[in-house]
């Protein structure tokens, strides 16, 4: 049973202009949704997160929307720039445990064309 | 400060061995968590330890078994290999306090199991 979904294996964007790479859950209990990157060789990094009472959150050229009653959310780069590609994350955490065990997606691999 | 390091970085074994792979986290994170990663999908937890306790354990059999030491660093053992454990192992750390769901991995082990 996969609770989040990357349903895009890759996405291809030119230099300067908006990637938007999708997510969507079934479990309506998350607290929080975030996106981590992965490059080659590295283990992911941390990028943004957003609660589950909120709809949107921006970091620069990075911002995340969440839509409740699709239970979606997306992750918006404008402009984009080829350091941006890599492999992205959607992930999800509930806050009802001792754990702060991660739900992730499948991942979205990302190519900014210069 | 140094990262979350692991190691070995690479790791070839044969079905039946058994593996340890280590991880010692960022000072003064006291939280360790392990993921496995395999090949085109999302990382998928398998423990947390916090001060050196079990907060957590994911849908993996018992082979699988973690433990943490005096000084937050960490272990993952995985007895009677299987090729399907063939995987890129991450190790993840965060602080005591502050945002749970922001971890911070290190590059992985990559476990070929032939």
């Amino acid at each position: 049973d996969q609770q989040v979904k990357q349903n895009s294996p890759s996405l291809s964007v030119q230099e300067g202009r908006i990637s938007i790479l999708n997510c969507d859950y079934t479990n309506s209990m998350f607290d929080y949704f975030l996106w981590y990157k992965k490059y080659p060789a590295e283990g992911p990094t941390f990028l943004i997160s957003i609660s589950s009472i909120k709809d949107k959150n921006e970091d620069g050229r990075f911002t995340v929307f969440l839509n409740k009653s699709a239970k979606h959310l997306s992750l918006h780069i404008v402009p984009s720039q080829p350091g941006d590609s890599a492999v992205y994350f959607c992930a999800a955490i509930s806050y009802g445990g001792a754990t702060n065990k991660l739900i992730f997606g499948t991942g979205t691999l990302l190519a900014v064309q210069p | 400060d140094a990262g979350v390091t692991q190691s070995p970085t690479h790791l070839i074994k044969t079905r039946g061995q058994h593996v340890t792979l280590r991880c010692s986290p960022i000072s003064g994170h006291k939280s360790v968590s392990w993921y496995q990663q395999v090949l085109g999908q999302g990382p998928q937890f398998i423990f947390q330890y916090y001060e050196k306790e079990e907060r957590g354990r994911g849908n993996f059999p018992d082979r699988f078994s973690a433990r943490q030491f005096p000084n937050y660093s960490s272990e993952l053992n995985v007895n009677a290999l299987l090729l399907g454990d063939s995987a890129l192992y991450l190790c993840a750390s965060t602080p005591d306090r502050g945002r749970r769901e922001k971890l911070f991995f290190g590059s992985g082990t990559q476990l070929s199991v032939l």
